[in-house]
């Protein structure tokens, strides 16, 4: 069964680079009949769709984050990434990767269990 | 981009009720739309995709309907592990955009 996990640093300093990994177990990130997401969601707050990415490379970007965030996949390791930069206490939050299905009308089928980014000095 | 707004922000019921939670999109999204159940310290977890499809594994209690800009999420007898808060997302185009929640709490 596939599954997500999502790892990087859990403390950030302002001003600095954010930067996670998502690895893809039990299953292909090479594949046209996914997309692939980060979403992340600040203490005691709603969901916010930071960004995919096709496993051809292909990026659509919130524009709230467009000019700071990156999004990349590298299909030989099973992983995709995320990188913020510029971070400040307001991207302090859980971020999530999860896969949007095709079969599912591009839903978010499967999630990773969401790692915590503090943005602090 | 799309705005979404839920309604109610938050409801308490009682087991056994029947709970109605709208989603509102500020434009035609078609049937482009899921809904998700968030507990606690975990993820979120898709329960509707495409407005009215129930997502394997996920109990017939859930049901959702609409299309266009009006959706709705209905839990037709609310059990104790349903307590959560739902969102709605619209996957019409990007930015792709969430409601901002509904928590369902216990009377």
């Amino acid at each position: 069964q596939l599954q997500l996990q999502e790892s990087g640093p859990g403390l950030v300093k302002p001003s600095e680079t954010l930067s996670l990994t998502c690895t893809v177990s039990g299953g292909s990130i090479n594949s046209r009949r996914y997309f692939w997401g980060w979403t992340r969601q600040p203490p005691g707050k709603g969901l916010e769709w930071i960004g995919t990415i096709y496993y051809s490379g292909s990026t659509y970007y919130n524009p709230s984050l467009k000019s700071r965030v990156t999004i990349s996949v590298d299909t030989s390791q099973n992983q995709f990434s995320l990188k913020l930069s510029s971070v400040t206490a307001a991207d302090t939050a859980m971020y999530y990767c999860a896969r949007r299905h095709e079969d599912l009308r591009w839903a978010f089928d499967i999630w990773g269990q969401g790692t915590m980014v503090t943005v602090s000095s | 981009a799309i705005q979404m707004t839920q309604s109610p922000s938050s409801l308490s019921a009682s087991v056994g009720d029947r709970v109605t939670i709208s989603c509102r999109a500020s434009q035609d999204i078609r049937n482009d739309l899921g809904w998700y159940q968030q507990k606690p310290g975990k993820a979120p977890n898709l329960l509707i995709y495409a407005a009215s499809s129930l997502q394997s594994g996920v109990p017939s209690r859930f049901s959702g309907s609409g299309s266009g800009t009006d959706f709705t999420l209905t839990i037709s007898s609310l059990q104790p592990e349903d307590f959560a808060t739902y969102y709605c997302l619209q996957d019409y185009n990007y930015p792709l955009t969430f409601g901002p929640g509904t928590k369902v709490d216990i009377k």
